[in-house]
């Protein structure tokens, strides 16, 4: 089935070690999308690759960078984790952007310690 | 940028009664309203959406209708069964992104 997978499912890192969040998609969608959500709260989009152009959006922190090596794959890398960075990260993709549908991976949690 | 108010934060009914939630949005050119159901620990899914020519969509229980002048859109759910039990997010689509609501947690009590 084409689907949105996102690994680890589960991530712990130490409070300043690097980590990387992985995505791929067998949708062939344009749009890639990466969002953080912390618990109760709407997901926040962090930034969005359409093709190769990536897409920051204006209150995402340094800390995040982002890579789209191919159509299929999207990387987080997140260069020094802090506490306040525990969250949900949840992949997303879609047609297009606008009024196109978004299929959302399964998420990734990850805990800093 | 656009902005998206949800309300209620929560919301509990009987099962077998209807459940409605509003969302109301600034951005007059959006034009793409989806619906997200989010179970605990889970992927936000799709559940219903409606694009701005349209006013109402209806798919079995769930119906969404959308007032393009005053800029407001409903989700409303007949007959809830416990398996509802959820938080629901509205969404709104502008040129680039969707700007999601703040969720609505629903619990249907049996």
């Amino acid at each position: 089935d084409a689907m949105v997978i996102q690994n680890p499912r589960y991530q712990v890192t130490q409070f300043g070690k690097p980590v990387t969040l992985s995505c791929s998609q067998t949708l062939n969608h344009n749009v890639m999308y990466w969002y953080q959500q912390k618990s109760s709260q709407a997901p926040k989009l962090l930034f969005h690759y359409y093709d190769k152009d990536f897409n920051n959006e204006a209150d995402t922190p340094d800390n995040f960078q982002s890579r789209r090596p191919n159509t299929s794959f999207c990387f987080l890398d997140i260069r020094s984790p802090g506490l306040g960075d525990a969250a949900m990260y949840l992949c997303a993709t879609s047609r297009g952007r606008g009024d196109y549908e978004q299929y959302f991976g399964p998420g990734t949690r990850l805990t800093v310690t | 940028g656009e902005n998206v108010e949800q309300h209620p934060s929560t919301l509990s009914v009987q099962e077998g009664d209807s459940a409605v939630i509003k969302c109301t949005y600034s951005d007059s050119a959006s034009n793409y309203f989806p619906w997200y159901k989010q179970e605990l620990g889970k992927r936000p899914q799709l559940i219903i959406d409606i694009r701005s020519n349209v006013g109402e969509k209806k798919d079995q229980r769930i119906a969404v209708t959308l007032n393009k002048t005053a800029k407001h859109f409903s989700l409303h759910i007949t007959e809830t069964q416990p398996e509802d039990s959820a938080v629901y997010f509205c969404a709104v689509s502008s040129a680039r992104q969707l700007t999601f609501g703040s969720g609505t947690q629903l619990t249907v009590l049996p």
